[in-house]
């Protein structure tokens, strides 16, 4: 069965220093790859995704992921990060496209941002 | 575009009474819609899905049911809330062929 690992449930950064959330999967086969950020009390906004191809994926607000099989990762990175970005991240695993394809959630990573 | 919308943000409902939550969607036919419940520290867990008009599959076990009275509705109810119901529901649809997902706003269902 496919799973998501978020090993970090609470990071703290200071504003303008990089960043990086670590998301590591379980999937027999290609893994359709997501990251989404959730701001206090709102709903989940897609930040990037990963199907096929190039495994440098660039998303919405600066943000980047990269694919790694070997390691089974999928890794979230911001060069510079902004106050603004203070939020809970999701990593998530799709089970494929057809009537299903549900997605399968990390248990999320809460970002703190120090000015 | 496509749009979600679902509602009340906020809902404060005592043990036993029923619960009806609802999710519509807007400029997309024939969506997947998914109901999901996070809890603190616990991520998205799935509720139900549903891949059409009164198809519904159940992922848990529990106190919930969904509906889906129309192709863009999709309910949530409850016939008797237990405080363990207390939680943030999320509604979430995606195209047959996509397969990314879209998030409603949510709500937060206190149970007293």
């Amino acid at each position: 069965a496919q799973s998501v690992t978020q090993p970090d449930i609470h990071i703290t950064v200071s504003e303008g220093a990089s960043l990086e959330l670590r998301c590591n999967y379980s999937y027999g086969a290609t893994p359709y790859l997501f990251w989404y950020v959730q701001s206090p009390g709102q709903g989940l906004q897609l930040l990037l995704k990963y199907f096929s191809g190039d495994t440098l994926v660039q998303g919405i607000k600066g943000f980047e992921a990269e694919f790694k099989r070997s390691q089974s990762s999928f890794n979230l990175r911001k060069p510079s990060v902004h106050w603004s970005d203070a939020a809970e991240y999701f990593c998530a695993v799709g089970a494929g496209g057809g009537s299903q394809g549900n997605l399968i959630f990390g248990k999320g990573t809460k970002l703190s941002v120090k000015p | 575009s496509q749009t979600i919308h679902q509602w009340p943000a906020t809902l404060v409902q005592p043990v036993g009474s029923p619960l009806s939550l609802e999710c519509t969607v807007e400029g997309t036919s024939n969506p997947n819609l998914y109901w999901y419940r996070q809890a603190a520290g616990r991520g998205l867990q799935l509720l139900f899905y549903s891949i059409g008009i009164d198809q519904i599959s159940s992922e848990v076990p529990q106190n919930l049911s969904a509906s889906r009275p129309q192709d863009r509705q999709f309910i949530l109810s409850s016939k008797k809330l237990l405080l363990s119901d207390s939680g943030f529901y999320l509604c979430a649809w995606r195209i047959l062929t996509g397969r990314e997902a879209f998030f409603g706003q949510g709500t937060r269902l206190t149970v007293v």
